[in-house]
């Protein structure tokens, strides 16, 4: 079993829509989860932390599990901009390097 | 906001010649740089750490002798491609972490290689 996984997609839904990804965690001692997005042929970039008590930012709401192991996004209102990939980062306890979940795809349509 | 700055943004080569890609941290001290390698519709794979000072640790089945990592310095990690091949066509991105061990990944801008 990967250490972060996330559904591919890609999710295809109209504008306006509200939408939701869920990326699971192996590792129960992980720490600190990330939320990015990537466009294509670009870097990702953070979008937004995600913390224990959840946090929201504008139109993006992400939440924390501990107890099921996993975070989740969810996307009000999408816009066409908001298609793009979407990554979750863990920084699982005990190890240094961030891991990723392979990204799950969102594209909106008019 | 901490800044990565990688350059080339793109580079071509010919198959057989060596590049160089340079990661530099602006703001802050890069004591690690991780190196990725991501080919079209794939995710990003992890390549190599590095750590200033130290040798890269590379991660399974990335040739250690082909993609040359130098941190020699707090500000600047080096990923050189020796000998590409149109295999090696990919795009290598850095990031670091600015603030800490729970703290985001800041990344480099990526490099676009193409070996012809």
């Amino acid at each position: 079993r990967k250490e972060v996984e996330q559904d591919p997609g890609p999710f295809n839904v109209p504008e306006g829509a509200t939408v939701a990804f869920n990326c699971t965690y192996s590792n129960s001692a992980s720490q600190s989860f990330f939320w990015y997005r990537q466009d294509c042929r670009k870097e990702p970039k953070l979008l937004m932390s995600v913390y224990s008590s959840g946090n929201e930012d504008g139109r993006f709401t992400a939440q924390l599990n501990r107890a099921s192991q996993y975070i989740s996004l969810l996307i009000r209102d999408s816009k066409l901009s908001d298609s793009a990939t979407y990554l979750c980062v863990v920084n699982i306890g005990g190890s240094y390097i961030p891991t990723f979940g392979r990204g799950t795809s969102l594209i909106v349509h008019p | 906001g901490a800044v990565v700055s990688q350059h080339p943004s793109w580079v071509i080569c010919k198959s057989g010649t060596s590049v160089k890609i340079e990661c530099r941290s602006l703001d802050f001290q890069a004591t690690t740089m991780f190196w990725y390698r991501q080919f079209p519709k794939q995710s990003l794979m992890l390549m190599a750490t590095s750590n200033e000072g130290s040798k890269a640790t590379y991660e399974q089945g990335v040739e250690k002798d082909k993609f040359l990592i130098n941190h020699a310095s707090l500000t600047l990690s080096t990923l050189t491609v020796t000998s590409a091949h149109p295999e090696d066509s990919s795009f290598y991105i850095c990031s670091s972490i600015p603030g800490g061990y729970n703290s985001p990944l800041h990344f480099g801008n990526g490099t676009r290689l193409t070996v012809t």
